[in-house]
């Protein structure tokens, strides 16, 4: 069945380095591609999209490519910041018309 | 602005007790789904619904309940809460085509079950 793979946490960096946080994918189909954005004690936040190959989501100064020739939706930022700490999960649009299939989140820790 | 309300942040409730969860959006969506969140385990689905009345189990649904009577309010209840069922509970609801629009989540509510 459809599966999510990130890459596991916590990811320590310090303010104002690159980041990448690996999202690779197993789907039948064209899914859609999401990253979602947990800071502590809140609910999730939609990040960013990708609805099909080769395009690009982007917020925030957060970008993510949809590659299919390598099933990965790979997040990144050029310059992160303390406010960045958090929770980022992966998800896809599955088969079903209702569901996502989830990742299981990467922590991020930011230090000054 | 848009949103999903949780009823309650923080709930405290003794062992034994019937658990009500409230989730109400404003959105007009048709899905709605109820997740909980433990460290190293990720969001496990409990329940879903499509439409009024309807309902469907998700990944984990042992001892939980739902109702959806009416399409903005969907219920999670606990018949007798366990201490295993300590936990954040997530809230979220959709539009069909869940591929395009994905989830809109509510802030959360912590559950401990004492």
């Amino acid at each position: 069945g459809d599966s999510v793979t990130q890459m596991e946490g916590p990811v320590t960096l310090s303010e104002e380095a690159f980041l990448t946080i690996n999202c690779t994918y197993t789907a039948t189909g064209y899914p859609s591609l999401f990253w979602y954005v947990q800071y502590p004690g809140e609910g999730l936040q939609l990040l960013l999209k990708a609805t099909k190959a080769d395009d690009k989501g982007s917020n925030k100064g957060f970008e993510a490519t949809y590659r299919k020739e390598t099933t990965s939706f790979h997040l990144e930022k050029g310059s992160v910041q303390v406010s960045d700490s958090a929770v980022y999960f992966c998800a896809l649009s599955g088969n079903s018309n209702y569901q996502l299939i989830w990742g299981a989140g990467t922590k991020l820790i930011i230090k000054p | 602005d848009v949103k999903v309300t949780q009823s309650s942040r923080y709930l405290v409730k003794r062992t034994g007790e019937k658990v009500f969860l409230e989730c109400v959006q404003d959105m007009d969506h048709e899905n709605m789904f109820w997740y909980r969140q433990d460290p190293g385990l990720g969001l496990r689905l409990i329940y879903f619904s499509y439409d009024v009345k309807m309902k469907e189990k998700g990944d984990i649904p042992e001892g939980y309940s739902v109702s959806r009577e009416k399409k903005e309010r969907f219920s999670l209840i606990l018949e007798s809460a366990s201490t295993n069922q300590t936990s954040m509970y997530l809230c979220a609801s959709s539009r069909p085509g869940t591929g395009v629009n994905g989830y809109t989540f509510g802030s959360g509510t912590r559950l401990t079950v004492v």
